[in-house]
């Protein structure tokens, strides 16, 4: 079993619609969990992280934990084309490393004008 | 602040070459860490170093290794190229790697090897 696996996408929405991007991790110590977006050419860049259960909320970002399902999802309300990118979901304090990034293998979103 | 520095930012190399990348954290942070990302395997971590000490490997062959300098900047050496390793090479770095911290990335080093 993959240590973080994200729906393997592309994903392709319409301007203005709620994109759902979808991320399962299989160390159930894992204790940091970040949302990264690339852009294709480019390194990534932090969208939004979450350390407890619920969500956590930032403009049109919802980031949303669940621990027990071993579950996090990010929201991106009201896409925007510039939101076009892989999205990378990262994980933290998994295999007993405190120190490393643990990834998924990204989503590509497409938000469609 | 400035952000993290890498270079160089292009190299192509032939196989049986070695090559050392360089990475200059953002001022005041500490810990570094370098991944390798290929279309094929995603991003996968390689070390961290913090205080010149590498605190966690990946599973890369020994030919990947890296060091810090008592500045913080680090740099990483893959020696004997292959094919194989043509990807991009990213660095990040965070004040003290802590669990909560956001690590930084830099624009990346891409690597060709023919």
């Amino acid at each position: 079993q993959k240590e973080v696996e994200q729906n393997s996408g592309p994903l392709s929405v319409p301007e203005g619609a709620i994109a759902s991007l979808n991320c399962t991790y299989s160390d159930r110590v894992s204790q940091s969990f970040f949302w990264y977006r690339q852009y294709s050419g480019k390194s990534p860049e932090l969208i939004m992280s979450i350390y407890s259960n619920g969500d956590k909320e930032d403009g049109r970002f919802t980031a949303q934990l669940n621990k027990a399902s071993q579950y996090v999802s990010l929201l991106i309300r009201d896409s925007q084309p510039s939101d076009s990118a892989t999205y990378l979901c990262a994980v933290k304090g998994s295999g007993g490393s405190n120190y490393k990034l643990t990834f998924g293998k990204g989503t590509l979103l497409t938000v469609n004008p | 602040k400035a952000g993290v520095t890498q270079t160089p930012r292009y190299l192509i190399k032939t196989r049986g070459q070695q090559v050392t990348l360089s990475c200059s954290p953002i001022s005041g942070h500490r810990s570094v860490s370098w991944y390798q990302q290929t279309p094929g395997q995603g991003l996968q971590f390689l070390f961290e170093y913090f205080s010149e000490t590498q605190r966690n490997k990946g599973n890369f062959p020994g030919r990947f290794s890296g060091r810090q300098f008592s500045n913080s900047r680090s740099e990483m050496n893959v020696s004997t190229l292959e094919l194989g390793d043509s990807a991009l090479y990213l660095c990040a770095s965070s004040p003290s790697g802590g669990l909560s911290e956001t690590q930084y990335f830099g624009p990346g080093t891409r690597l060709l090897v023919l």
